[in-house]
């Protein structure tokens, strides 16, 4: 149980477009849904922390306009990177938690995205 | 303020042990995690500990707490070469209900 699926896996897109990465649980309902972004060879770095139905929180540094979240419901969170440029490109990686996911957070298997 | 160390590289010979270490700052942590991470790959959990307990053992694995000096570790018994990957130290950050996670250490493996 808590399965978390994150799609695309890998992305290229060109500088201007935007792109949206899907993260969906598949087996329980994620009250919370992380976004954590990874640089090459370093650590995950917590962007911001989405509740279903509210607008997602941010952390300190993390560009609101740049980074859309959307949690719209119980089982899906999107993250778009509006207007992307290649200094965007990284790994990104979703977590999500619910009532059943009694000891922690599940995580996606993260999405490659490459801005050229 | 919210902080998970580790040291960045470990190596060492297969079959041996591996012990990994971590320090973080959040003394009213409920949750402390190991997970793995294989290059391209996203991220496994491991093993977890609750705040409250001391020690964990779950097959090879071993995690010891050490809550007075916010020390955790992660002993791999019988190393493999499959156990090859980063190793991610974390803490759920109570006040917040955040995970925040250390910088890795990278495990590499002599014949």
């Amino acid at each position: 149980g808590a399965v978390v699926s994150q799609h695309p896996s890998r992305v290229i897109c060109k500088s201007g477009t935007s792109v949206k990465i899907e993260c969906r649980s598949l087996d329980f309902q994620a009250t919370t849904m992380f976004w954590y972004r990874q640089f090459p060879k370093q650590s995950l770095m917590l962007m911001a922390t989405s509740n279903e139905g509210s607008k997602a929180t941010y952390e300190q540094g993390v560009e609101k306009d740049k980074f859309l979240i959307n949690h719209a419901s119980l089982t899906l969170s999107t993250l778009t990177v509006t207007s992307a440029h290649p200094e965007d490109s990284s790994f990104y990686i979703c977590s999500a938690a619910g009532q059943t996911t009694n000891y922690g957070y599940t995580f996606g298997s993260g999405t490659r995205l490459t801005v050229v | 303020g919210e902080d998970v160390e580790q040291s960045l590289f470990l190596s060492v010979r297969e079959g041996d042990s591996s012990v990994i270490n971590c320090t973080y700052t959040d003394s009213s942590s409920t949750y402390l995690y190991w997970y793995k991470q294989e290059p391209g790959a996203g991220l496994q959990l491991l093993t977890y500990i609750f705040s409250n307990m001391d020690m964990k053992q779950d097959q090879r694995l071993t995690v010891l707490l050490n809550k007075k000096d916010k020390h955790l570790s992660l002993r791999i018994a019988d190393t493999q070469t499959g156990d090859s990957a980063i190793y991610f130290c974390a803490e759920m950050y109570s006040s917040a209900s955040k995970i925040i996670f250390g910088s890795g250490t990278r495990l590499s493996i002599r014949p």
